[in-house]
């Protein structure tokens, strides 16, 4: 049962690099997110995605991007990396249920140098 | 947009109450939840208040909803080690599929 799994977990790309952080789901979510963790800063939504075939920026989309490949799998896109992107990264998946609860995976943390 | 807050740090004894308050902005939040989020792992749902309740209790667990100051509480009767982590307070949108959420605050149990 495995859930939400995020890969890779760790990355150390250098400033300029291009990486792309992969998220699947295997509980059938229409909807599934990417947050970012920072100290002190809770989750900063930066996409999100209702339903197969949409996204939708959220907080912080400005350097990354988004692709919904089907509806197992979102993968966050960042272009040129850049040190303020040093962070945790999380995948949540939602059903569109009325209480909305989101299920996470463990993260991938992303320093950036 | 949406301003969740909460306060950084709680320290309690084991066998004490710890509470962790929450205030938010958006009034018509429909759904106001706290997560917990233990080293190295993502978040996970502890519990989840609908805005026209004003407590919840779940085993050790009692949420206060107070919707006219727009705050929210977490209540942990005996409070163990085990629960040491970071609690996230959230609320949802009017459509209840996007949260945002506050800073966090950290737990601290003491033996």
């Amino acid at each position: 049962n495995a859930g939400v799994t995020q890969t890779p977990k760790f990355q150390v790309p250098k400033t300029g690099q291009s990486m792309t952080l992969q998220c699947a789901q295997d509980m059938n979510h229409n909807s599934m997110y990417w947050y970012r963790q920072d100290p002190g800063m809770g989750l900063r939504l930066i996409y999100y995605s209702a339903s197969e075939g949409t996204t939708d920026k959220g907080e912080v989309p400005n350097g990354y991007n988004v692709s919904r490949l089907n509806k197992r799998e979102f993968s966050l896109r960042l272009e040129s990396a850049a040190p303020s992107q040093t962070s945790v990264y999380f995948c949540a998946s939602s059903e569109r249920t009325s209480t909305g609860e989101l299920f996470f995976g463990e993260g991938s943390r992303l320093t950036v140098l | 947009g949406e301003d969740v807050e909460q306060s950084l740090f709680l320290s309690v004894r084991e066998g004490d109450s710890s509470v962790i308050n929450c205030t938010y902005t958006d009034s018509s939040s429909t759904y106001l939840y706290w997560y917990k989020q233990e080293p190295g792992a993502g978040l996970q749902l502890l519990t989840y208040i609908f805005s026209n309740m004003d407590m919840k209790q779940d085993q050790r667990l009692t949420v206060l909803l107070n919707k006219k100051d727009k705050h929210l509480s977490l209540r942990i009767a005996d409070t163990q080690t085990g629960d040491s982590a970071i609690y996230f307070c959230a609320a949802a949108n009017n459509a209840g599929n996007m949260l945002t959420f506050g800073g966090g605050t950290r737990l601290m149990v003491k033996p």
